[in-house]
């Protein structure tokens, strides 16, 4: 079945711990991207790539990275988290980065 | 940067027609999402529009004016599943490859 796969689905942590969210996708597909999504702000783009070591800042990367070392996976890391990092984050794939997203389940994150 | 505007929230009734406009500001434009989401899942899919005029799918219809920066997305013979929120998105920003969201509109289908 063609998806994209987020874990862990929830997450809690302590400030400061870093942690890592996995993304993959199964569709060969070039483009991906990182969104969180808090109330009133709707989806907020973190990271994108356009393919294989290639990413790129969106409207608010502060306080995350991403890699891009294999096409199907793009792992979203907080260092550092800190309690405004607490939010919905989605995880999203398409063939191209004019063409429709697909979206993983969605990871919620609270850092306390 | 780039800027979308749509309704926080509407209410229609079963069966019935509804619009949701979405104006957007942008520079480098390279076309325009809706997507649908239900409370507690992820984003799917409605429609596409990069030119100008309409583009039908079922039930869902989407209209683009470049022009103006505006687009709506028309649902027809509404269902109670319906109820959802709406996002409009745009891609565009100066390498036109910069996508957006709007903070989408909540529909709601009443009986």
């Amino acid at each position: 079945e063609a998806q994209v796969t987020q874990n862990p689905r929830y997450l809690i942590t302590v400030t400061g711990k870093k942690l890592t969210v996995t993304c993959s996708q199964n569709m060969n597909h070039e483009y991906m991207s990182w969104y969180r999504q808090d109330p009133g702000l709707g989806l907020r783009q973190i990271y994108y790539s356009m393919n294989v070591e290639v990413t790129d800042k969106g409207d608010v990367p502060e306080g995350y990275k991403v890699s891009r070392k294999e096409k199907r996976n793009f792992p979203l890391i907080l260092e550092s988290p800190s309690p405004n990092q607490t939010s919905l984050y989605f995880c999203a794939s398409s063939i191209a980065y004019n063409s429709p997203l697909h979206f993983g389940n969605g990871t919620r994150l609270t850092v306390t | 940067g780039q800027n979308i505007d749509q309704p926080t929230e509407m209410t229609a009734t079963e069966g019935a027609i509804v619009q949701i406009n979405c104006t957007y500001q942008t520079s480098g434009f390279n076309g325009l999402f809706w997507y649908q989401q239900h409370a507690g899942e992820a984003p799917t899919f409605l429609s596409y529009n990069v030119l100008d005029g309409l583009e039908e799918k079922g039930r869902f219809s989407s209209f683009l004016s470049r022009s103006k920066g505006y687009s709506y997305l028309l649902l027809k013979e509404l269902q109670m599943k319906d109820s959802a929120s709406y996002l409009c998105a745009v891609m565009g920003g100066g390498g036109g490859n910069k996508l957006t969201f709007g903070t989408g509109t909540q529909l709601k289908v009443e009986l």
